[in-house]
């Protein structure tokens, strides 16, 4: 079946712009993340959402991130007045419901993010 | 708080050769869940194993094996006769031993395989 998928690939943007990066995981997994890989680092952690609301969003940066998942399906990472700073590939990852079973996280290609 | 360190930032060897990829890690809990990734070219992040803290049995998969042990927080990647297709960036990462637990990785380790 189909993975996770992100749109776009690239975004390149101004600074001040918003932005929205999209993600579609995969079908019947409940649980979706959200990850931003910075230049030469390991991905970190930004918000989980188990369903449609965020259970963990303990990674977001400040309050110019923002993201939301209205159906538990689709969910849309949002930049306001973006920095040069946030240029960075933005992951999504989705797996099942767990509890106290692990369920094994599955990752997208990304959105590379550009801010000039 | 978790932390993952993987103290090598390149490393190349020549064809064929084995390479053993570090990882140490830091954690609070007394229950784990370690995992490495392999991150090729293409950039998309592949699920190579979990070990749960519980289980110190080392394990080998094909040509990788990995060696956990607990008593020095290590949990290390070995490669035998690499090969050029496993030239990538290898991540370690750690989680808490509950379902769905946000991942914390390491900085990574760049392999390059020279043919």
């Amino acid at each position: 079946g189909a993975g996770v998928s992100q749109t776009p690939s690239n975004k390149v943007t101004e600074k001040g712009k918003y932005v929205e990066l999209r993600c579609d995981p995969i079908s019947g997994h409940t649980a979706l993340y959200w990850y931003r890989q910075s230049l030469g680092q390991g991905p970190e952690f930004l918000i989980y959402f188990q369903g449609t609301g965020a259970a963990d969003d303990s990674g977001l940066p400040n309050d110019r991130f923002f993201a939301v998942r209205p159906e538990g399906s689709v969910s849309t990472l949002k930049i306001q007045r973006t920095e040069r700073g946030d240029s960075a590939v933005y992951l999504c990852a989705s797996s099942l419901r767990g509890g106290q079973v692990y369920n094994e996280q599955f990752f997208g290609p990304g959105t590379r993010l550009t801010v000039l | 708080a978790q932390k993952v360190t993987q103290a090598q930032t390149e490393i190349s060897v020549v064809e064929k050769e084995d390479v053993t990829l570090d990882c140490v890690y830091e954690t609070r809990d007394t229950t784990y869940y370690l995992f490495w990734y392999k991150q090729p070219p293409s950039g998309e992040l592949v699920f190579l194993i979990r070990r749960n803290s519980f289980d110190e049995q080392n394990e080998i998969s094909g040509r990788y094996s990995w060696n956990f042990q607990k008593s020095t927080s290590s949990f290390n990647f070995t490669i035998t006769a690499s090969q050029v297709v496993d030239s990538a960036v290898y991540f370690c990462a750690l989680s808490r031993n509950f379902g769905n637990e946000k991942l914390t990785f390491g900085t990574g380790t760049r392999l390059t395989i020279i043919p």
